[in-house]
Parts: C-alpha cells; sequence; structure tokens
C-alpha cells in the first residue's frame, strides 16, 4: 500500500524556517517524480514544487522560488521542503504527492502557520 | 498560459446525477487532466486521468460510479448515484514540462 505521511509543520515566526518532511513507503520512491502542494485556508490547491527522481532536477513555483528549497533522499525514501523568509501568504496546509503524471497519491498533509 | 477553469459550486440531490466541469485555456485543448476528489478536512485523493479521446484510467479503488468524458477542450466528471460521501471538493489538474496547474475547484452539494 502506498504511504505519504507529512511532517514538520507548526508554529512559525514571519522571516523564519522550517523544514517538512515525507515519509514514502509502499513503491519504489527513486523512480518517480515528487511534489509539493498547499492549500491556504479556505482556498484551493497550489503547486509548490517539484523534483525529479534522482533529485538532480528541481521547479520552483514563481510565488516560493529563492526561498523554497525541494530535496530527496531515496536511501531513506524521503521527500524534503526547506522553507525559508516565510510570509503571512505560505500560510497553509502542505501536502506530498507522488507524480505518477499525474498526481496519484497525495499525502494528509501538515500544517504551516506563520505568525508572530 | 495553461489555465483551467472550474465553477465554484454544484449541487443535485441525493442518487442523483452529476456532471462537472473543466475547462482548458485556449489552444490547450490537447492537454490530458486530471481529477482528484477532497473530502472536508482530508487530503485530495486522485480519481482519475482523463485524456483528449474521453478515456480514462482510474485510481485505485475508485467506484464505477466516477466516470470521465472529453470534448474538445472540456473535461467532465460524472458522478451517479450520488451517496453523501460524494459532497466534497473537487479540482481538476494539468500538467507540462516543469508546470503543473490546478483549477480552482468545484464545491459539490449533495442535497
Amino acid at each position: 500500500e502506498v504511504q505519504l505521511v507529512e511532517s514538520g509543520g507548526g508554529l512559525v515566526q514571519p522571516g523564519g524556517s522550517v523544514r517538512l518532511s515525507c515519509a514514502a513507503s509502499g513503491f519504489t520512491f527513486s523512480s518517480y517524480v515528487m511534489q509539493w502542494v498547499r492549500q491556504a485556508p479556505g482556498k484551493g490547491l497550489e503547486y509548490v514544487s517539484a523534483i525529479s527522481s534522482n533529485g538532480g532536477t528541481t521547479y520552483y513555483a514563481n510565488s516560493v522560488k529563492g526561498r523554497f528549497t525541494i530535496s530527496r533522499d531515496n536511501s531513506k525514501n524521503t521527500l524534503y521542503l526547506q522553507m525559508g523568509s516565510l510570509r503571512a501568504e505560505d500560510m497553509a496546509v502542505y501536502f506530498c504527492a507522488r507524480d505518477g503524471k499525474p498526481f496519484d497519491y497525495w499525502g494528509q498533509g501538515t500544517l504551516v502557520t506563520v505568525s508572530s | 498560459q495553461l489555465v483551467l477553469t472550474q465553477s465554484p459550486s454544484a449541487s443535485a440531490s441525493l442518487g442523483a446525477s452529476v456532471k462537472l466541469t473543466c475547462t482548458l485555456s485556449s489552444g490547450h485543448s490537447n492537454y490530458a487532466i486530471a481529477w482528484h476528489q477532497q473530502q472536508p478536512g482530508k487530503g485530495p485523493r486522485y480519481l482519475m486521468k482523463l485524456n483528449t479521446d474521453g478515456s480514462h484510467n482510474k485510481g485505485d479503488g475508485i467506484p464505477d460510479r466516477f466516470s470521465g468524458s472529453s470534448s474538445g477542450s472540456e473535461r467532465y466528471l460524472t458522478i451517479s448515484s450520488l451517496q453523501s460521501e460524494d459532497e466534497a471538493d473537487y479540482y481538476c489538474q494539468t500538467w507540462g514540462t516543469g508546470l503543473w496547474v490546478f483549477g480552482g475547484g468545484t464545491k459539490l452539494t449533495v442535497l
């Protein structure tokens, strides 16, 4: 059974940093592009970042470029999102997703709250 | 610019059918899409990939009540024999090289 479990969310001050993790199981993690998607309170889904199967290529939404860094450790079956220079508008539930063209499995999400 | 447009809301009665629409922006009618369901308080769930010819591949465990179809730049999700648990937000999604786009979502109310 494919499982994606996010962790690392919490309360962060504006301008602060946090690292999210997504632990994957039930499939060959190293074979898939992986994604981060977020959902602000009461809003729709927004693509955040993607990483190729070997980690060599990364993509970012314009809204997070230069502030967020996506990475993965295929030996640990884990996806990461390092988030920095956080703003109020980054407050959201962050989901990881497996990209089987399309996104065919999702995690349950982890909430990042940006507030002083 | 690749954009997906969805109606913000839809409603239908318990046991009835409903057809949700996702419209691809001009010049992008050859894109496949995916439909995702998000029940209140939960993460999204992949329903199906819908191709331009209307063929579709469903996710694991998705009931036969869910089906897809296509016409030109429009992609449809039909849910038949509506059940209370179908009350949810439905998002369409598409992708290109280094590009991933979501529609704004349709909130489905089961009356």
